[in-house]
């Protein structure tokens, strides 16, 4: 199941500098998005989300954009902190009450 | 502020044996869900939970699955006779209403099939 895609496995940036988080997704059914961070043998945490209606939605240091046509959606923090380091997942819902579908996730790593 | 919460944390079980994991959703919430990780692998959606009865299962959720809303509180993923392959993280989630769809999650039971 590729519907949603992180096509960058890891990326690492400097502290303070802006993390940019991509993801591609194929179905033209997808109204909602979501950003979670992960940390290992936890829960994804929610981060932050935008809906199909938007193309972008700001939360703090957090802000995602999305790109419709291209079918396009990225996350970026900035600045960067250390604590930011973990495992983000994006992931779509196609209606309330549906279900999450997950790309594979992308390794950030801030370094101080 | 509210949160998922999940039992056990860690389930070690013989192949064959029923397991059990529960899971309390956050309390307002209409919808539940049950998603797994197998190491390495993407999150997977097994079933959704609305309104007492399943909304949709995957592929994955066959009749070895089952869940159940068995009081106000708690929701249930029970496996009858687990299989290796069933070993994973096991997350369960909610969401709240028809004016958001964002789901927030437990923090996971660690599934080990022997």
């Amino acid at each position: 199941d590729q519907q949603v895609k992180q096509n960058s496995p890891s990326l690492s940036v400097q502290e303070g500098r802006i993390s940019i988080l991509n993801c591609d997704y194929t179905n033209s059914m997808f109204d909602y998005f979501l950003w979670y961070k992960k940390y290992p043998a936890e829960g994804p945490t929610f981060l932050i989300s935008i809906s199909s209606i938007k193309d972008k939605n700001e939360d703090g240091r957090f802000t995602v954009f999305l790109n419709k046509s291209a079918k396009h959606l990225s996350l970026h923090i900035v600045p960067s902190q250390p604590g930011d380091s973990a495992v983000y997942f994006c992931a779509a819902s196609s209606g309330y009450g549906n279900k999450l579908v997950f790309g594979a996730g992308t390794i950030l790593r801030v370094k101080s | 502020e509210p949160e998922v919460t999940q039992t056990p944390s860690h389930q070690v079980t013989q192949m064959g044996q029923e397991v059990i994991l529960r899971c309390v959703p956050i309390s307002n919430h209409l919808y539940f869900y049950w998603y797994r990780q197998i190491l390495g692998q993407k999150v997977e959606f097994l079933v959704s939970f609305y309104n007492n009865e399943i909304s949709e299962k995957s592929e994955i959720f066959d009749d070895q699955f089952s869940v159940e809303r068995p009081d106000g509180s708690n929701f249930t993923l029970k496996i009858r006779s687990t299989k290796l392959e069933d070993s994973a993280m096991y997350f369960c989630a909610s969401s709240a209403d028809f004016n958001t769809d964002t789901q927030y999650f437990g923090p996971g039971t660690r599934l080990t099939v022997l």
